[in-house]
């Protein structure tokens, strides 16, 4: 069965510190597909990236970036310089591939970035 | 626009009353899902449907019902809602863009629901 855990329940930080959010995913699929959303306090999902089981390679996308680890099956997401606007709860979410449309998310991380 | 709509947004019912969230997408995706969101617990799926008149339980189906008659509308059904059903509700439909792919994740904008 697929399971992901997020540790971290809530993190506050000041402006421009960095902050790392930890997501630890169980699966037995060899093919799987990470992902991490942000949940504005407006509420809607906001898709960020997916990241595909064959595919380690780490990436940044303006102060985001992303480390990947099949070895400790962790998919760990970073905001480099938080901004208040980052505040938000964060949800990292496994697929897998036999499992077909469904999406395993961890209990979310809530991000509080004060100014 | 590409888009999954959900009504009503919010709704605050009292318990036995019967209602409907609807959910409707305009893309012409064959799965659709619902989910429910719960503080630590993140975001369950509830049931999802794989075609017209194709549906099948997710992992907290207990207290719901779902149909889909037509492709674009997935509604979701509590026929005696309880307390326990407060709840934040998410539909979603995905397609799956090759046929070794993930699939391509579509959210509605959620519908905040409160049994009293």
């Amino acid at each position: 069965a697929q399971k992901v855990t997020q540790a971290q329940t809530e993190i506050s930080v000041v402006e421009k510190e960095d902050v790392t959010l930890d997501c630890v995913y169980e699966t037995r699929d060899t093919t799987y597909y990470l992902f991490w959303y942000k949940q504005p306090p407006s509420g809607e999902l906001v898709f960020l990236i997916r990241r595909n089981s064959f595919d380690e390679q780490n990436e940044i996308s303006g102060r985001y970036s992303w480390n990947f680890q099949k070895s400790t099956s962790s998919f760990n997401f970073t905001i480099t310089a938080s901004q208040v606007v980052d505040s938000a709860v964060y949800f990292c979410a496994l697929s897998e591939h036999a499992a077909g449309n469904k999406l395993t998310f961890g209990g979310g991380t809530r991000v509080l970035v004060k100014p | 626009e590409a888009q999954v709509t959900q009504n009503p947004r919010y709704l605050i019912t009292v318990t036995g009353k019967k209602l409907t969230v609807t959910c409707s997408q305009n893309m012409n995706h064959e799965y659709m899902s619902w989910y429910r969101q719960d503080p630590g617990l993140g975001l369950r799926q509830i049931y999802y449907s794989m075609n017209v008149e194709v549906t099948d339980k997710g992992d907290v189906p207990e207290g719901y019902k779902v149909s889909r008659k037509e492709k674009r509308n997935f509604p979701l059904i509590l026929e005696s809602p309880s307390p326990n059903q407060t709840s934040l509700y998410f539909c979603a439909s995905s397609f799956r863009p090759g046929p070794r792919s993930y699939y391509e994740q579509y959210f509605g904008p959620g519908t905040r629901l409160t049994v009293t």
